[in-house]
């Protein structure tokens, strides 16, 4: 099957500092990869998205870099707040199959 | 104007009953899924369906039946409930199957006694 994986499963950083957020995929066919973010007690959001003919999109205060060579996906968050407290996953698109890897629990210390 | 809302929110209940939760999207999208989160927060894709039709179907106990009345609803229906089965569980759509972006319910939280 297919994995997608998070370097590191929680990260504190201080609020105004920028965050960076890794994922590892496996299948060398993805096309389309996502970001979300999920807040305690909800469904996951839709931060940002790219397509592998990119290796870099801008959004809000949010940037997601990939790496085909390596098959690495990063998501930055520019001056993070405290708002910004979340798990956020990254996804993987092979055809009509998605795939979540395991989430990274972003907290910011005021 | 809850764009994807499922119901019940909160579902607690014993072993070896069957339960159902809905779920409905207004957003006119053609695919819907449903998804398993556990509690470590791993989610795991279960159905997806796309115009009524099922189009995935993960490796999940046949205890386990969604059913699509309509493209705006997909419904889960579970029997014979295990301890195994507590976890969140969301439903999404999409506008179409592949490079789309999901949106998803506020999901419903199953605690099977």
């Amino acid at each position: 099957g297919e994995s997608v994986g998070l370097h590191l499963p929680t990260l504190s950083v201080q609020e105004g500092d920028n965050s960076i957020i890794n994922c590892a995929y496996s299948n060398s066919a993805s096309d389309y990869f996502i970001w979300y973010k999920q807040e305690s007690g909800k469904g996951p959001q839709f931060i940002i998205d790219i397509r592998s003919n990119m290796d870099k999109r801008q959004g809000q205060r949010v940037t997601v870099l990939l790496n085909k060579t390596v098959k690495h996906l990063s998501l930055q968050i520019a001056a993070t707040q405290p708002g910004d407290s979340a798990v956020y996953f990254c996804a993987e698109n092979t055809g009509n199959q998605f795939y979540f890897g395991t989430g990274t629990s972003l907290t910011v210390i005021p | 104007d809850t764009a994807v809302s499922q119901t019940p929110k909160y579902l607690v209940t014993q072993m070896g009953n069957d339960k159902s939760i809905k779920c409905e999207q207004n957003l006119g999208h053609d695919t819907m899924y449903w998804y398993k989160q556990d509690s470590k927060k791993f989610l795991k894709i279960m159905f997806s369906y796309n115009n009524k039709e099922l189009i995935i179907n993960e490796t999940v106990p046949n205890r386990f039946s969604p059913k699509s009345p309509d493209k705006a609803h997909l419904n889960l229906h579970i029997n014979s409930l295990e301890l195994g089965d507590s976890a969140v569980y969301f439903c999404a759509s999409s506008p179409r199957t592949a490079r789309a972006t999901q949106y998803f319910g506020p999901g419903t939280r199953l605690l099977v006694l």
